[in-house]
């Protein structure tokens, strides 16, 4: 089993939707958990921290559900400029190293 | 804003080279660390350094050896370079708490 599972899409989603990724993660001792986005050929740039009583950052929200070893992001009115990658990405339980899901794909459309 | 410079973008080697690729952070940040990222692999753990003169292996090591004389450098290389090490070269850093990495934008590297 994968220690990070993304559905890797792509999600095709027209301009002004509302879509959710998911992410399951299987070491039950982490501790951190975030969202990163990847544009095409370029360096992931973290997108928001996601903490246990959920979170929001304009547009976007996080939520972490430890029971079932479950990460979401909703993005609430799509633009095209959030078409990209989002990485699910999970602390190794313990120190400062990451683990990274492969990533879901997503394509905002006119 | 914290950066994370990686020395080259693009590098193409013949097989049996010795290939380095710098990374160098402005942040002070202890942490610092090496991923390759491969389509449908995601982003593998190479090695890491968590002070000046210390490294851990990460998941996939073989093949690799890491250098860290400076806090703010930190230096991969690739003792004999082969095909199967043609990939894209993250180098990231973060602070010493459980925030998020920085990452530099990368070396696609080529081996011939």
């Amino acid at each position: 089993r994968k220690e990070v599972e993304q559905d890797p899409g792509p999600f095709n989603v027209p301009e002004g939707a509302t879509v959710a990724f998911n992410c399951t993660y299987s070491n039950s001792a982490s501790q951190s958990f975030f969202w990163y986005r990847q544009d095409c050929r370029k360096e992931p740039k973290l997108l928001m921290s996601v903490y246990s009583s959920g979170n929001e950052d304009g547009r976007f929200t996080a939520q972490l559900n430890r029971a079932s070893q479950y990460i979401s992001l909703l993005i609430r009115d799509s633009k095209l400029s959030d078409s990209a990658t989002y990485l699910c990405v999970v602390n190794k339980g313990g120190g400062n190293k990451l683990t990274f899901g492969t990533g879901t794909q997503l394509k905002v459309e006119l | 804003d914290v950066k994370v410079t990686q020395s080259s973008r693009y590098l193409v080697k013949r097989t049996g080279e010795k290939v380095f690729l710098e990374c160098v952070q402005d942040m002070d940040h202890e942490n610092m660390f090496w991923y390759r990222q491969d389509p449908g692999l995601g982003l593998r753990l190479i090695y890491f350094s968590y002070d000046v003169k210390m490294k851990e292996k990460g998941d996939i090591p073989e093949g690799y050896s890491v250098s860290r004389e400076k806090k703010e450098r930190f230096s991969l290389i690739l003792e004999s370079a082969s095909t199967n090490q043609t990939s894209m070269y993250l180098c990231a850093s973060s602070p010493p708490d459980r925030r998020g990495y920085t990452f530099g934008s990368g070396t696609r590297l080529t081996v011939v």
